[in-house]
């Protein structure tokens, strides 16, 4: 158990419609990390806050966004849904305490599954 | 930037060794990290390397020479619970840039 949860673990919905994703990090990490990774695909960086902040930001389309609320709990918001947003959104959290650079491991959560029909 | 390349597929026998090459290009190094992925299931970390050298940690071990751009990690005495994914990462403006990874097929 990483510490970090992601709720909701699995979720199937339909073209067009919304869904937010849901990350707590682990207790004492300021930092928040989303990725993406569709089938057979690496690990694709989306978006990271610090301490509330967005920090990063990658190649996250215009329908989705994120935010880190004062809990440090994150929220990954993704609308106007198409096929092939189905994959697996990982959350990860890490102190995030070395200035520009990640220096200490990442924690990932064990992933939200989204299909998309 | 930040490239990351490494193999796609490698399989070997339950009791070997296997090495993972990664290469990478950055305009500034921050260290190198190897994750283990299980298909469907979260990255677990591995290692982190900072300087050039080996670093062994049980049946894992790895590598890292910051002046040819290269990493690789090695894996001991393999059992089928190896069978997995294996991603190099690189630091950067605040993220992980994650290689595709190299799926390890243990067989028996």
């Amino acid at each position: 158990d990483s510490g970090v949860t992601q709720t909701p673990k699995h979720l199937i919905t339909a073209t067009g419609q919304r869904v937010t994703l849901r990350c707590s990090p682990r207790s004492g990490d300021l930092s928040v990390y989303w990725y993406q990774q569709s089938l057979d695909q690496g690990l694709q960086f989306l978006i990271q806050y610090y301490n509330g902040e967005e920090r990063a930001k990658g190649n996250i389309l215009e329908r989705f966004s994120a935010q880190q609320f004062p809990d440090l709990h994150s929220e990954l918001n993704l609308s106007s849904l198409e096929l092939g947003d189905s994959a697996l959104y990982f959350c990860a959290s890490s102190d995030g305490t070395s200035g520009t650079t990640v220096t200490g491991e990442l924690f990932f959560g064990e992933g939200s599954r989204l299909t998309v029909l | 930037g930040q490239n990351i390349d490494q193999p796609t597929e490698m399989t070997a026998t339950e009791g070997a060794i296997v090495q993972i090459n990664c290469t990478y290009q950055t305009s500034g190094f921050n260290g190198l990290f190897w994750y283990q992925q299980h298909a469907g299931e979260a990255p677990t970390f591995l290692s982190y390397n900072v300087l050039d050298g080996l670093e062994e940690k049980g049946r894992f071990s790895s590598f890292l020479s910051r002046s040819k751009g290269y990493s690789y990690l090695l894996l001991k005495e393999l059992q089928m619970k190896d069978s997995a994914s294996y991603l190099c990462a690189h630091p950067n403006d605040y993220k992980l840039s994650f290689g595709a990874g190299t799926t390890v097929t243990v067989r028996a």
